[in-house]
């Protein structure tokens, strides 16, 4: 398995434009994170789901940010408009059993809003 | 829920000495306790974890101790490597809710 994909690698965007970040679990991975990371803040849990359910959406910051997961293989992280404080690294990760076992990271999409 | 706190946020070392890294967590039912080691411009990945039917753990030149009575664990490396530098999260989780990550610890070993 390639382990969890993100796309894109690094995204640079003006204030106010829509940015979509994408996820490719782990297969057979049931439980799919997203996390955002700042110097500042650390990790940061933005929502989390399991068999595609959303099951803690209480980490996003604004409604400007929305996630979704139409299926097992594929996950959004969504912001719009987007603001220069969303500026940081987002991490996907999965794991096979929700919050016991491992948790895979994505190598991460570094988010630029100027 | 679950809250983490880890400590230092910095540690630098000798090359060959040992590291210890401390993280306390609140929720007495959380009974898995990962590490993950962030190499800089990389992804966290996992080093070792420890469940709370084990007291220690070890896996070559690291180790993982539990305290459940004092709801504490702590990462120890011993013999210290210039590879070893890197931002180390400890994460608490009582399973089938999600892992809670203390701030990190960057830890950076001199030659």
């Amino acid at each position: 398995d390639a382990g969890v994909i993100q796309s894109p690698r690094h995204e640079v965007t003006e204030m106010g434009q829509e940015v979509t970040l994408r996820c490719k679990p782990i297969s057979g991975h049931n439980s799919l994170f997203w996390y955002r990371q700042t110097m500042m803040r650390g990790l940061e849990l933005l929502i989390y789901f399991n068999n595609n359910v959303p099951i803690d959406d209480s980490g996003m910051p604004e409604d400007r940010f929305s996630a979704k997961m139409p299926n097992a293989s594929f996950s959004t992280l969504k912001i719009q408009p987007s603001e220069p404080r969303d500026s940081a690294v987002y991490f996907c990760a999965s794991s096979s059993v929700w919050g016991a076992t491992e948790a895979f990271f994505g190598q991460g999409t570094r988010l630029t809003v100027v | 829920g679950e809250n983490v706190e880890q400590h230092p946020s910095t540690l630098s070392v000798q090359e060959g000495d040992s590291a210890v890294i401390k993280c306390t967590y609140s929720d007495s039912a959380s009974n898995y306790f990962p590490w993950y080691k962030q190499e800089l411009g990389k992804r966290p990945q996992l080093i070792i974890d420890i469940r709370s039917n084990v007291g220690e753990k070890k896996d070559q030149r690291i180790a993982v101790t539990l305290n459940k009575t004092a709801k504490h664990f702590s990462l120890h490396i011993t013999e210290t490597q210039p590879e070893d530098s890197a931002v180390y999260f400890c994460a608490a989780s009582r399973g089938y809710s999600t892992l809670t990550f203390g701030k990190g610890t960057m830890l950076l070993v001199s030659p």
